[in-house]
């Protein structure tokens, strides 16, 4: 079972407004992921950090920014949404001595801006 | 370009009854081949894991196969229950950077049907 918490679960907001999305893990995993994914279609990497104090950019261009200040806490905020960013939002996390590299989800953050 | 293809996009089976669905995969240089198993308007939980060197895995119900060579893998459910009902999504991870990148496939979305 995987323990990795994830709030809000669903939200929505107007657009301008600034948002944050939580993703938190207790299993003490170095490294934490956010993907964006539409209904039905693939998972996209927007954010992934290595540790404390390292993010870096993933694969599909967004607006959002990350930090990474501890090691169990991985937060996603959103300066100035809009109607564009309206998505699921998923948090993962994988630790170097997993057994089998498995990558845990969040339950994911549905997000609509209106 | 790397690339994972999944088919059937949908399928729809009776309870009880049993399928495979289909993954190819065109990343390299390969490191592993998740399946994992996506609840509507949840997170991915991951089903099985397999690297270069494994052919088969199972997982209760589940039975995952991997040709290396062809660059295929299939995912056998058994004695289907209305529980399955779900997206089964495909994810390979590449060896070309520290991260492992994954390349997620769009999914198969299954219903199991009373």
């Amino acid at each position: 079972e995987a323990d990795i918490y994830q709030t809000p679960r669903y939200l929505v907001i107007g657009t301008g407004k600034k948002i944050t999305l939580e993703c938190s893990q207790t299993m003490g995993h170095d490294k934490m992921y956010w993907y964006q994914q539409d209904p039905g279609m693939e998972l996209h990497l927007i954010h992934y950090s290595y540790g404390v104090n390292s993010t870096e950019k993933g694969d599909l261009s967004s607006e959002s920014t990350v930090s990474r200040i501890r090691t169990e806490h991985f937060p996603l905020t959103l300066e100035s949404a809009r109607p564009s960013h309206t998505s699921q939002y998923l948090c993962a996390s994988s630790g170097y001595r997993e057994s089998g590299n498995t990558i845990y989800f969040g339950e994911g953050s549905w997000l609509t801006v209106v | 370009k790397n690339q994972v293809e999944q088919s059937p996009q949908s399928l729809i089976i009776l309870e009880g009854k049993n399928c495979t669905l289909q993954c190819n995969y065109t990343v390299s240089p390969f490191s592993n081949l998740r399946w994992y198993k996506q609840d509507t308007g949840r997170g991915p939980v991951s089903l099985t894991i397999m690297t270069f060197s494994e052919n088969t895995k199972s997982n209760g119900r589940y039975t995952a196969t991997l040709d290396a060579d062809t660059k295929q893998s299939s995912l056998h459910i058994t004695a289907s229950q209305l529980s399955d009902s779900a997206s089964y999504i495909c994810v390979v991870s590449d060896r070309g950077s520290t991260l492992g990148r994954l390349y997620f496939g769009r999914g198969t979305q299954l219903t199991v049907w009373p």
